[in-house]
């Protein structure tokens, strides 16, 4: 069983629309920060969560410590969002990361 | 400030041929990571190091992987002989303790 399970593993909107992208995990952890991968592309860290909720432009985070769960959300949807977001928790004190599979977003104009 | 610099961004090698990447991290970042990405997969560890030191190698499959990071800034990963099994994308990131992760741009593999 994978540490941290994201969902949906695979997501399409209509340009526009509210996305909501989640992630649970099941270890003890420090902080919990989500990526974003384009095509062919590195991978960019977009937050690092250790309570509550971040936002930066159109894209907002929150973390639930008590019931392990975060979510990404993305308002206003755009095709430049299309990209493969990824949860990744650090474990504890030390500099262990845990991946999870990653959601694959489509969004089409 | 320069992010994390890997190369060579692709190689296409034959099995049994030798391989090598190279990694240098974000300036002053202590801690670096080596990363295989297969196709719809997340990132999975092959060796952490903090400074010169790897701390975490259970997942480096030691047979045909070596990596080293001389005097804790840049850092090589090896296969030799490289198995068709091994095409990926292999990545490097970096980090100060308790922060964000930095990855590079990765290094694509494919072994025909």
């Amino acid at each position: 069983k994978n540490e941290v399970e994201q969902s949906p593993q695979n997501l399409t909107a209509q340009e526009g629309e509210f996305i909501t992208i989640n992630c649970s995990y099941s270890v003890g952890i420090s902080a919990l920060h989500w990526l974003q991968q384009h095509p062919g592309g590195g991978i960019v860290s977009l937050f690092m969560l250790s309570s509550g909720k971040k936002k930066h432009g159109r894209l907002i985070a929150t973390i639930n410590i008590q019931e392990k769960h975060s979510s990404l959300h993305i308002t206003a949807s755009h095709p430049r969002d299309s990209a493969v977001y990824i949860c990744a928790v650090r474990r504890g004190a030390g500099n262990q990361f845990y991946f999870g599979t990653g959601t694959s977003l489509t969004v089409i104009p | 400030e320069a992010g994390v610099v890997q190369s060579p961004r692709y190689k296409i090698i034959e099995k049994k041929q030798p391989v090598a990447f190279w990694c240098n991290p974000i300036s002053g970042h202590n801690t670096l990571y080596w990363y295989r990405q297969n196709l719809g997969q997340g990132p999975e560890l092959l060796i952490r190091y903090e400074n010169e030191e790897a701390v975490d190698d259970s997942q480096l499959p030691k047979d045909r992987f070596s990596a080293e990071r001389l005097k804790g800034v840049d850092s090589t990963l090896k296969i030799q002989p490289a198995e068709l099994g091994d095409s990926a994308v292999y990545l490097c990131a970096s980090s100060f303790p308790s922060r964000e992760l930095f990855f590079g741009e990765g290094s694509r593999l494919t072994v025909l």
